[in-house]
């Protein structure tokens, strides 16, 4: 299986400032034949069901605000919030899509400071 | 809009049996590969199952390996999780998942307990 792995595993940045996530893969996500990387990040706020913010590793869903990029390949990814807002309160999830079983990582806790 | 609405969760003995159901709408069900995700209380992701459009390929996490059947019914637009030999560490919320290029839609969930 592949192990998927975030750091840190909680995080507390002040209002307006960067906050970075980072996620490791135990092999590669990416796909030779069309040259994607096969991760996704997820966002779960208290009370709710996962939401997809990115996939093929840095393509962000409709509707996100672009203050959330992604970016990465290979094995090493990263999820950037640019100017944190309230609402980023949550916990943030990667995952890989490139083989079954389709594993999560353990999830990093984002909080204000 | 999309909706996934997922039953059938409650409490049940270990080794006992229970039958998820996933009520689509809002999209051609038909022509989407569904998967089923659970999250233990205050726990993470994982992901359980996923079947094919029409219902002929399955695949499966091993710890539910030979206890747990996914299925659909696309006339119905319903996705199913039958689910048997029920372990403590089955509990928890279990999500309805739509894939596209991965995940991009998610029911709120059922709640599974098990425990005597």
């Amino acid at each position: 299986d592949i192990v998927m792995t975030q750091s840190p595993d909680s995080l507390a940045v002040s209002l307006g400032e960067r906050a970075t996530i980072n996620c490791k893969s135990s092999q590669s996500l990416l796909h030779s034949f069309n040259n994607k990387n096969y991760l996704g990040w997820f966002q779960q706020k208290r009370g709710q069901p996962p939401k997809l913010l990115i996939y093929w590793a840095s393509t962000r869903e409709s509707g996100v605000p672009d203050r959330f990029s992604a970016g990465g390949s290979g094995t090493d990814f990263t999820l950037t919030i640019s100017s944190l807002q309230a609402e980023d309160v949550a916990v943030y999830y990667c995952q890989q899509y490139h083989t079954s079983p389709y594993t999560f990582g353990q999830g990093t806790k984002l909080e204000i400071k | 809009e999309v909706q996934l609405v997922e039953s059938g969760g409650g409490l049940v003995q270990p080794g006992g049996s229970l039958r998820l159901s996933c009520a689509a709408s809002g999209f051609t069900f038909g022509t989407y590969w569904m998967h089923w995700v659970r999250q233990a209380p205050g726990k993470g992701l994982v992901w359980v199952s996923r079947i094919n459009t029409d219902g002929r390929s399955a695949v499966y996490a091993d710890s539910v390996k030979g206890r747990f059947t996914i299925s659909r019914d696309n006339a119905k637009n319903t996705l199913y999780l039958e689910m048997h030999s029920l372990r403590a560490d089955d509990t928890g919320v279990f999500y309805c998942v739509r894939e596209t290029t991965t995940f991009d839609y998610w029911g709120l969930g059922t709640l599974v307990t098990v425990s005597s």
